[in-house]
């Protein structure tokens, strides 16, 4: 997707281990996300960001934490990965209301 | 919590024929979004609503809004069979533009 990259594409981790999943983007948009997206949830805000370093929480933050020390890069860690914590991960960004958001490519993380 | 119910869960078409989805929601809005996801990849954008309209085109898609009823439906008009994918609403009720997805509506248009 134009504008928005997201690493890696797939990983496979073991439960306990910690995971960093990047997004950047060439849009210099003010907002990034980070979604998942679970079989019969649709998907489901995680983190997001509003400037650098400003970043709230979203509908299913537990165990999940953010970073964003520049426009350009949103990171997702999870601290001590868990078998619950295995979907795909989306990051999408906006330059605010009223517009869409633009999706990554996704992320498919497995835990084992 | 998900915002926005969708209905039907799946929709079978031939095609030609004419594709609806419809989507609930239950707070407040500022718009409506939709978006088209094929298997494996990222969502597209295909249409945003505001809260005051409450109708809008763009090639084949009709969108409709209905902010008394909390409610939109999506209208794909003369289905091809490139239009299979998962289509989702997702409403922007608050700031920073954050969006609340509905859990979609899988459409298979076949030949």
């Amino acid at each position: 997707d134009a504008g928005i990259t997201q690493s890696p594409r797939h990983k496979v981790t073991e439960t306990g281990t910690p995971v960093t999943l990047r997004c950047h983007q060439t849009e210099n948009h003010r907002y990034m996300y980070w979604y998942r997206q679970d079989p019969g949830h649709g998907l489901r805000l995680i983190h997001y960001s509003y400037g650098v370093k400003d970043t709230d929480k979203g509908e299913v933050s537990d165990g999940y934490s953010v970073s964003r020390s520049k426009t350009e890069d949103f990171l997702l860690t999870l601290e001590s990965a868990t078998s619950s914590q295995t979907s795909v991960y989306f990051c999408a960004i906006s330059n605010g209301q009223p517009q869409a958001n633009t999706f990554g490519s996704g992320t498919r993380l497995t835990v084992v | 919590s998900q915002q926005g119910e969708e209905d039907p869960q799946a929709l079978s078409i031939q095609e030609g024929e004419n594709a609806t989805m419809n989507c609930s929601y239950k707070t407040s809005i500022n718009n409506l979004q939709w978006y088209r996801q094929n298997s494996g990849r990222g969502l597209v954008h295909l249409i945003l609503i505001r809260s005051n309209e409450r109708e809008k085109h763009s090639g084949r898609l009709r969108v409709t809004l209905d902010t008394s009823k909390k409610s939109s439906s999506l209208l794909i008009t003369a289905s091809r069979a490139a239009d299979t994918a998962s289509y989702f609403c997702a409403t922007d009720s608050g700031t920073a533009s954050k969006l609340t997805f509905g859990t979609g509506t899988r459409l298979q248009v076949t030949l």
